[in-house]
């Protein structure tokens, strides 16, 4: 079993509509949660990040941590066309443990139409 | 704009070679980490430097290796290429505010070199 599982797409959703993205993990050392975005040709950058479980907003972008249940997701509200772009997942074990790398999902191709 | 530069760009190389890959760090960031995005993937963590040192390595063979500067750039070097090295290499710096670098640094990321072996 991988350790972060997200599920590619493609996802197509119409301009406006509200968007929802998952990952699973299996380890329940990992305490950092992040979502990143990544444009075509360009690297990842850093849209949210949340230490242990709960919800955090900014803006049109809420991201929910279960640890309960080991699942992460990230909402987008009033969702735009400039949204287009691959989402990834990302996880870290805490301070002290292990490789301080961060452990990447797949990431899952969101296309929003106008 | 995050401040983090990599060269070159684009790189074509045949099996067997040898690549050096560059990084310059976000002005203020002391630990740069190593990441390989394959096609279709998410990246998959190299290793990482902290002040001139490896700080902590994923699941690579020792033909990948690294080198942190004084000023904190960095080099990624991969020996005897295989061709399923092809991918997107990135670096991503971040602040360590002491110690080893722990806790929750926001990583900056590079827009990457795509590799090629042929």
């Amino acid at each position: 079993q991988k350790e972060v599982e997200q599920d590619p797409g493609p996802l197509s959703v119409p301009e406006g509509a509200i968007v929802s993205l998952n990952c699973t993990y299996s380890n329940s050392a990992f305490q950092y949660f992040m979502w990143y975005r990544q444009y075509s040709r360009k690297g990842p950058e850093l849209l949210m990040y949340t230490y242990s479980s709960g919800n955090k907003e900014d803006g049109r972008f809420t991201a929910q941590v279960d640890k309960s249940s080991k699942y992460i997701s990230l909402f987008i509200r009033d969702s735009q066309p400039s949204d287009s772009a691959t989402y990834l997942c990302a996880i870290r074990r805490g301070s002290g443990g292990g490789a301080d790398g961060l452990t990447f999902g797949k990431g899952t191709h969101l296309i929003i139409q106008p | 704009e995050t401040g983090v530069t990599q060269s070159p760009t684009h790189l074509i190389k045949t099996r067997g070679q040898q690549v050096t890959l560059r990084c310059s760090s976000q002005s203020g960031h002391n630990t740069v980490s190593w990441y390989q995005q394959a096609l279709g993937q998410g990246p998959q963590f190299i290793f990482q430097y902290y002040r001139e040192e490896e700080n902590g390595r994923g699941n690579f063979p020792p033909r990948f290796s690294g080198l942190q500067f004084p000023n904190y750039s960095s080099e990624l070097n991969v020996n005897a290429l295989e061709l399923d090295d092809s991918a997107l290499y990135l670096c991503a710096s971040s602040l360590a505010a002491s110690g080893r670098a722990s806790s929750y640094n926001e990583q900056f990321f590079g827009p990457g070199t795509r590799l090629t072996v042929l």
